[in-house]
């Protein structure tokens, strides 16, 4: 069955530390997404990817760089990480078409302190 | 620019209350407009999606209706049950590309109590 995991689902940084966090599909879709969640706010989109080696900026990408190294992976990078990202961070899948369905991974929650 | 307003940050019913969830949009022409569902300790999912072909769509009892007229787009179920608690977003695919993927509203948390 097609899907999306992330990993890991529970991370807890330091304030400056570096963070990655990864994601996987097996939905063979070339686009990916990261968005994060945060209460009052929604789902907003950080970065994203039209397919192996491109990404580009969403909509809050201050702060987050990404990585597309294959079809199947897209890493969120952290590199010096504040509590201000903590969330709850979603990676997705799509079809090129921005029409259909995105599909999405379970979530990782990150805690920076 | 664009935007999705969902006003109803909390809803709180009983099974079988009729649930009506308001969405509106802001952006240019007649976007495809969209239902996810989000389950505790899930990511989102689909649950329906509209285009102004068709108007209305529907999925696992659930119905939206999208007005061009009033840029909004609700959905409703007639008789809610415990299971259908989650977090419901509206999203948005502009008509221009632009690079955007979709567009979210804040949510709308349904508790459904048995």
């Amino acid at each position: 069955e097609a899907a999306v995991t992330q990993s890991p689902r529970n991370k807890v940084a330091v304030t400056g530390g570096k963070v990655t966090l990864s994601c996987n599909q097996t939905n063979n879709h070339n686009n990916m997404y990261w968005y994060r969640q945060d209460t009052g706010h929604g789902l907003r989109l950080i970065h994203y990817s039209y397919g192996a080696g491109s990404t580009e900026k969403g909509d809050i990408p201050d702060g987050y760089k990404a990585s597309r190294p294959s079809q199947e992976n897209f890493s969120l990078i952290l590199e010096l990480a504040t509590p201000s990202q903590t969330s709850v961070y979603f990676c997705a899948s799509g079809v090129r078409d921005w029409g259909l369905e995105q599909y999405f991974g379970p979530g990782t929650r990150l805690t920076v302190l | 620019g664009d935007s999705v307003i969902q006003m109803q940050g909390q809803v709180t019913l009983s099974e079988n209350d009729f649930l009506f969830i308001n969405c509106t949009y802001s952006t240019t022409g007649y976007p495809t407009l969209f239902w996810y569902v989000q389950y505790s300790g899930e990511g989102p999912q689909l649950l329906l999606q509209v285009t102004t072909a068709n108007n209305k769509g529907s999925s696992r009892g659930f119905e939206a209706t999208y007005d061009k007229g009033t840029t909004s787009f609700h959905l409703q179920k007639t008789s809610v049950q415990e299971i259908d608690s989650a977090v419901y977003y509206c999203a948005m695919r502009p008509l221009y590309q632009g690079g955007r993927a979709l567009i979210f509203g804040t949510g709308t948390t349904v508790s459904v109590s048995p």
